[in-house]
This record gives C-alpha cells, structure tokens and sequence, in this order.
C-alpha cells in the first residue's frame, strides 16, 4: 500500500459526459501528479501540483482540469469525455516537488461508452 | 527530446537472474526510477539512483546507471514467480517536477 489513495476505483460513463476522479496523497505529501496509462500511448503526465499550485504541466487536454485543494487532495475533471479517454488515471504524490520519490496509487479505470 | 526504450518482452527461468534493460535520451536527467506493475494493480516504486551513482543495491535488486551510453537496467536475483509483472523505467529530469517520462514497460515472464 503506497498510501495514495483514489476513488473511484471503476467507472462507466457514456460519451459527452463528466466525470471527476479524486486522490488523496500521502501523509505529509505535498506535490499531486495526475497520469493517463492507455494501451496505445503508454504512462503520460498530465499535470503537477504542489501545495495548491499548479506546478508542471504535461499532456492534459483542454477538456480536462485538475485542482489542489487546501487538505492537499487533488481532482481531476474530465468532461465531454469521447471513447479515447478510456484509459487508467493515476494519482501520484511525493513530499516535494523536486528532487524526491514519487509514489503512485492502484488508479481510477474509466471507460467511456 | 525525451525518449525512454525498453524491451516488451523478457523471459526467464525461475531461479535466474533477471536483467531488465532502458535507454533514455536526456542527459540532464536527475533521477532514474524503476516501478512495478502487476496485473490489475497500481504503479509499485521499485527503486531509484540519482545520477551521479553508478550502482545501487537493494536486497535483490541491483541498478546499474551508464551515464555515458545513457543506460539503465535492473537485475532480478534468484527471480521468483511474484516478481512476474510489468517494469517500468522512468526519467526525471527536474526530479520530479515536470513530471517523469515512462517507457513502454518490459514484461517480465518467468518460466518454472
């Protein structure tokens, strides 16, 4: 158990829809990373954020947002939601934002139909 | 850019030693990692080297980091049926702060 915690763990939605996955870090963590795994494109950051700041940004399309929320737990919303964003959503966390370890939770399998 | 190449596939026999190997782009990177993933289950953090380290050393775990050739691998000793999963190698440039780019990840298939 690395102590990242996401909910839901499952989750069906129909196209067009939004939907809202959330984490919870680490005791003591700081920064909250957000990373899509899909079969065709593999592990892709997302966004980072560090003590309710935006830190780093990846590969997050404009349809999807993330906030850090002042208990340091994190979302992600994704809406108009189309059949390719069916993919694993993980939430990471590490006490820093550099320099550090980072640690992953069991993710957030959304399918989209 | 950054790029990080692993193998899809490796298999050995039970008992073996597993040696899992990664190129990766980026000279600047800071930190290597290498993460587990198991059928169905989250992102396991292995180990990790900073790269001013050669080696590190782990139990059963051996990284090895050629700067130079910009190489990393994991050795496996005496590999066991639960070390079957996929391993994933990673690269931090900023140590975490843009975020770490993965490789495709190798499955590690163990023969009995």
């Amino acid at each position: 158990d690395s102590g990242v915690t996401q909910t839901p763990k499952h989750l069906i939605t129909a196209t067009g829809q939004r939907v809202t996955l959330r984490c919870s870090p680490r005791s003591g963590d700081l920064s909250v990373y957000w990373y899509q795994q899909s079969l065709d494109q593999g592990l892709q950051f997302l966004i980072q954020y560090y003590n309710g700041e935006e830190r780093a940004k990846g590969n997050i399309l404009e349809r999807f947002s993330a906030q850090q929320f002042p208990d340091l737990h994190s979302e992600l919303n994704l809406s108009s939601l189309e059949l390719g964003d069916s993919a694993l959503y993980f939430c990471a966390s590490s006490l820093r934002w550099t320099g550090n370890t980072i640690y992953f939770g069991e993710g957030s399998w959304l399918t989209v139909v | 850019g950054e790029d990080v190449e692993q193998s899809l596939f490796l298999s050995v026999r039970e008992g073996d030693s597993s040696v899992i190997n990664c190129t990766y782009t980026d000279s600047s990177s800071t930190y290597l990692y290498w993460y587990k993933q198991e059928p169905g289950a989250g992102l396991q953090l292995l180990t990790y080297i900073f790269s001013n380290m050669d080696m590190k050393q782990d139990q059963r775990l051996t990284v090895l980091l050629n700067k130079k050739d910009k190489h990393l691998s994991l050795r496996i000793a005496d590999t066991q049926t639960g070390d079957s999963a996929i391993y994933f190698c990673a690269e931090s440039i900023g140590g975490g702060a843009d975020g770490l780019t993965f490789g495709k990840g190798t499955h590690l298939i163990i023969q009995p």
